[in-house]
């Protein structure tokens, strides 16, 4: 049971350059979400999809687009990459769907990102 | 705005000792509580929850207690260890349609 699945685990990009960061997971989760970590600002929601077929802006989401694809898979696009979006993106899912109370949430290992 | 907080950035204890760590909150909606472990190079760990409707929950070497009153929440590690030398996070949601809000995080060094 791999559990959630974040690709890949490291790159660097040229600023104006787009890239897509994948993630799955095979708990059959309803909910996903996108975070990024930065040094002293903790963990910050991109976007979160609460369910197949919806996707919504958390904290943070300029700059950034999401797919949910299926049940399973949830991807994080930069469109064109600025060295603020230098990071670590985490993806995460939780059983919970929309609504009060997310309940626990499985994180991947994360992915860093260096913007040059 | 709402925020989730945490007291101190580093904590520095002896292995063995026990450790407390701190987390303030202030949407006093929040009714959901879970404490996240992070290693280096690696995601969260669930370690954790409480509901609003308890003050007290243990799991093995680990106690989180919650005063609503004052909105604060900690996280008692017995008898530290060395794996236990991390990044934790406190989080929290409440109310409908939220989603967790985390704490900046603090380091726990465990020393010899």
């Amino acid at each position: 049971n791999a559990g959630v699945t974040q690709t890949p685990k490291f790159q660097v990009l040229k600023t104006g350059q787009s890239m897509t960061l994948q993630c799955a997971q095979d708990m059959n989760h309803n909910s996903m979400y996108w975070y990024r970590q930065d040094p002293g600002m903790g963990l910050r929601l991109i976007y979160y999809s609460a369910s197949e077929g919806t996707t919504d802006k958390g904290e943070v989401p300029n700059g950034y687009n999401v797919s949910r694809l299926n049940k399973r898979e949830f991807s994080l696009r930069l469109e064109s990459a600025a060295p603020s979006q230098t990071s670590v993106y985490f993806c995460a899912s939780s059983e919970g769907g929309s609504g009060r109370g997310t309940g626990e949430l499985f994180f991947g290992e994360g992915s860093r990102l260096t913007v040059l | 705005g709402e925020s989730v907080g945490l007291h101190l950035p580093t904590l520095s204890v002896q292995e063995g000792d026990n450790s407390i760590i701190n987390c303030a909150y202030s949407n006093s909606a929040s009714d959901y509580f879970i404490w996240y472990k992070q290693e280096s190079g690696k995601g969260p760990q669930f370690i954790i929850d409480i509901r609003s409707n308890m003050d007290k929950r243990q799991g093995q070497r680990v106690t989180v207690l919650l005063n609503k009153t004052v909105k604060h929440l900690s996280l008692q590690i017995a008898a530290t260890q060395p794996g236990d030398s991390a990044v934790y996070f406190c989080a929290e949601t409440g109310g409908a349609n939220s989603k967790l809000t985390f704490g900046k995080g603090i380091t726990l060094s465990v020393r010899p």
